[in-house]
């Protein structure tokens, strides 16, 4: 059973740092890529981040670029999310999703508050 | 950046009716569009994969037809799980990938 759990989900300052943390099971975590998406308080889906199966490449919005890195630990199977210089904006729930573009498994989901 | 227009916002509708959600991209997409339901303190549930294709687990009420630009999600004879709110989502040409602002489904 594919399963992933995040954790890092906090209070943070406005201009701060947070690192959020997804681990994987169930799949074979280093042959997928992986996704960051979120959702603020009472808006919809948004895309944030991806990297591919190997960590060579990362993608990002543009409303993190500059300020958010996408990595993993293939080893460890799990997948990092870290956010610097947060804004209030960045306030959402976010979730790791296994696969590039669609994904049919997500966690259930980090929640990031900055004040 | 492809935009995603979902309509409508809302949809006030009862057990059993049949619905059709609509969803709009800025410019061709192919057929790289999914749905997902989202119920409020669930992640989110992948229903349609290329336009049409139901994932697998999801039950036959649910279709999804549309190539280009425009795609609908039908929901014939809806029962009380599926109301919720409904997103499509682009993935032909990224980053980024785009979601439409949602359809919540209400009951009437």
């Amino acid at each position: 059973e594919v399963q992933l759990l995040e954790s890092g989900g906090d209070l943070g300052q406005t201009g701060g740092s947070l690192r959020l943390t997804c681990v994987a099971s169930g799949f074979s975590f280093s042959t997928n890529a992986m996704t960051w998406v979120r959702q603020a308080p009472g808006k919809g889906l948004e895309w944030v981040s991806g990297i591919s199966s190997s960590g060579d490449e990362t993608y990002y919005s543009d409303s993190v670029k500059g300020r958010f890195s996408i990595s993993r630990d293939n080893s460890k199977s799990t997948l990092y999310l870290q956010m610097n210089s947060l804004r209030a904006d960045d306030t959402a729930k976010y979730y790791c999703a296994k696969d590039r573009s669609s994904w049919q498994y997500w966690g259930q989901g980090a929640l990031v508050t900055v004040s | 950046e492809i935009v995603m227009t979902q309509s409508p916002a809302t949809l006030s509708v009862s057990p059993g009716e049949r619905v059709t959600l609509s969803c709009r991209a800025s410019q061709s997409i192919s057929s790289k569009l999914a749905w997902y339901q989202h119920k409020p303190g669930q992640a989110p549930r992948l229903l349609i994969l290329d336009a049409s294709r139901r994932v697998t687990g999801i039950p036959a009420r649910f279709s999804g037809t549309g190539s280009g630009t425009e795609f609908t999600l039908t929901i014939t004879s809806l029962e009380s799980e599926d109301f919720a709110v409904y997103y499509c989502q682009q993935y032909n040409k990224w980053p980024p990938i785009t979601f439409g602002q949602g359809t919540r489904l209400e009951i009437k």
